[in-house]
């Protein structure tokens, strides 16, 4: 059963890092095909990509938030992270990491970490 | 960057209504496209894939359907579980976008 749990602070200040650690059981993140993302939903509104990590390692961003984004992985832990720089009230949310099998969408889901960007 | 557009916003139905939501996307995507149903306090649950395709354990009401840029999600018989935001989101990027989801609400 593959599992995926989100951790990391739950309050950060402006203009400092949020960062958080999605934690996977049941498959490695370096199995061939598998793509790892975060994902960010602020309070009442939609879906917003973050950014994604292959199995091989590579990283994409959205272009949006690519500036202060930085995804990493620890496979010694199978773990995954993702630092965001510099952040604002506006990156108030809650943050997602998911997996996705190539061609078949996002198929597992952490049950999501709010966080909060406040003073 | 791939765009991707959702109609309607809102829509409301009553219990055994079809129910048609449409995607567009700004370019070509073949037919990486997926969507999810999402209920309040929940993350995103995947219905259909590769435009198509049933995701298992998923109810057969649900279909999707579409290719390059033009996607439909069809529910052909509303049922009151059904309450929820559905998204359409592209994989044909090294990263996804969503579009900004459409509400279904139960008459």
């Amino acid at each position: 059963q593959v599992q995926l749990q989100e951790s990391g602070p739950g309050l950060v200040k402006p203009s400092e890092t949020l960062s958080l650690t999605c934690t996977v059981s049941g498959a490695s993140i370096s199995a061939t095909n598998y793509y790892w993302g975060w994902i960010r939903q602020p309070p009442g509104k939609g879906l917003e990509c973050i950014g994604t990590l292959s199995y091989s390692g590579s990283t994409s961003y959205n272009p949006s938030l690519k500036s202060r984004v930085t995804i990493s992985a620890d496979t010694s832990k199978n773990q995954y992270s993702l630092n965001l720089r510099s952040v604002t009230a506006a990156d108030t949310a809650i943050y997602y990491c998911a997996r996705h099998y190539y061609g078949l969408g996002l198929g597992y889901w952490g049950q999501g970490a709010l966080v909060t960007v406040s003073s | 960057d791939i765009q991707m557009t959702q109609s309607p916003s809102t829509l409301s139905a009553s219990v055994g209504d079809r129910v048609t939501i449409t995607c567009r996307a700004s370019e070509s995507i073949n037919s990486w496209l997926a969507w999810y149903q999402q209920k309040p306090g929940k993350a995103p649950k995947l219905l259909i894939y590769k435009a198509s395709s049933l995701e298992s354990g998923v109810p057969s009401r649900f279909s999707g359907s579409g290719s390059g840029t033009e996607f439909t999600l069809t529910i052909s018989s509303l049922q009151p579980d059904d309450l929820a935001i559905y998204y359409c989101q592209q994989y044909h990027g090294y990263w996804w976008t969503f579009g900004q989801g459409t509400k279904v609400e139960i008459e």
